[in-house]
């Protein structure tokens, strides 16, 4: 079964400075994708930055980038910078294969339950 | 690009009725994804779609959920009789398959309250 651990609930950052995020994830699957996605109090989901695991460059995405030590099954999201705009719900999510009768195919996203990020003036 | 469009925004409606929430993704995904978001639960994935084609409705709660694609364009997600406990936001998402990095492009979700 896919896993996505996120640990920390809830999330405090002072304006201006950087803030790590955690996930780790359980897989036995070689192939598959890391997400971030941010949910701001309105309700949407935005995509914030993705990694392959076959990647072996860090993702990065503008003030976004993501920690990936794929022996320890981690991608930690590290916000460069935070801004009063940053404070929302993040969500880390796995995308791995589904396997059937046919075949593999892209499955579906396994996703933690949220770190609520609150940045502060 | 309109993105992901769902309808209604908002939905009322009182236990045992039927509700039907309806997606329509951004032209040209071949992948079409339901999910439901709650406080106790979380995000979890109910259906998903590949060209049209159910790939894998594990999510899917019970015989009271059923889920159709009947084109590229259009999907629905009902729930006939609707519970107090079906009360969620219902995401709609979509993606191209053979993008490099497979991003779902959420829709602005359906908040359903079932009285």
């Amino acid at each position: 079964a896919q896993k996505i651990t996120q640990t920390q609930p809830g999330m405090f950052v002072q304006e201006k400075e950087a803030v790590t995020l955690d996930c780790t994830y359980d897989t036995s699957d070689q192939s598959y994708g890391l997400f971030w996605y941010k949910q701001p109090s309105s309700g949407e989901m935005i995509f914030l930055i993705y990694q392959g695991s076959y990647d072996e460059q860090n993702a990065t995405e503008g003030r976004y980038s993501l920690n990936f030590q794929k022996a320890r099954k981690s991608a930690n999201l590290v916000i460069s910078a935070s801004q009063l705009g940053d404070s929302a719900m993040y969500f880390c999510a796995m995308r791995a294969l589904l396997y059937t009768d046919r075949g593999s195919t892209l499955g579906r996203l396994y996703f933690g339950r949220g770190t609520q990020l609150t940045v502060w003036p | 690009d309109a993105g992901v469009i769902q309808s209604p925004r908002h939905e009322v409606t009182e236990m045992g009725q039927e509700v039907t929430l309806r997606c329509k993704p951004i032209s040209g995904h071949n992948s079409l994804f339901w999910y439901r978001q709650t406080m106790m639960r979380g995000l979890e994935l109910l259906i998903y779609f590949n060209n049209n084609v159910p790939i894998d409705d594990s999510g899917m709660p019970e015989d009271r959920f059923s889920a159709k694609m009947p084109n590229a364009s259009f999907s629905t997600l009902k729930i006939q009789p609707s519970e107090p406990r079906d009360s969620a936001v219902y995401f709609c998402a979509s993606s191209f398959r053979g993008a490099n990095n497979n991003e779902q492009f959420f829709g602005p979700g359906t908040r359903l309250t079932v009285l």
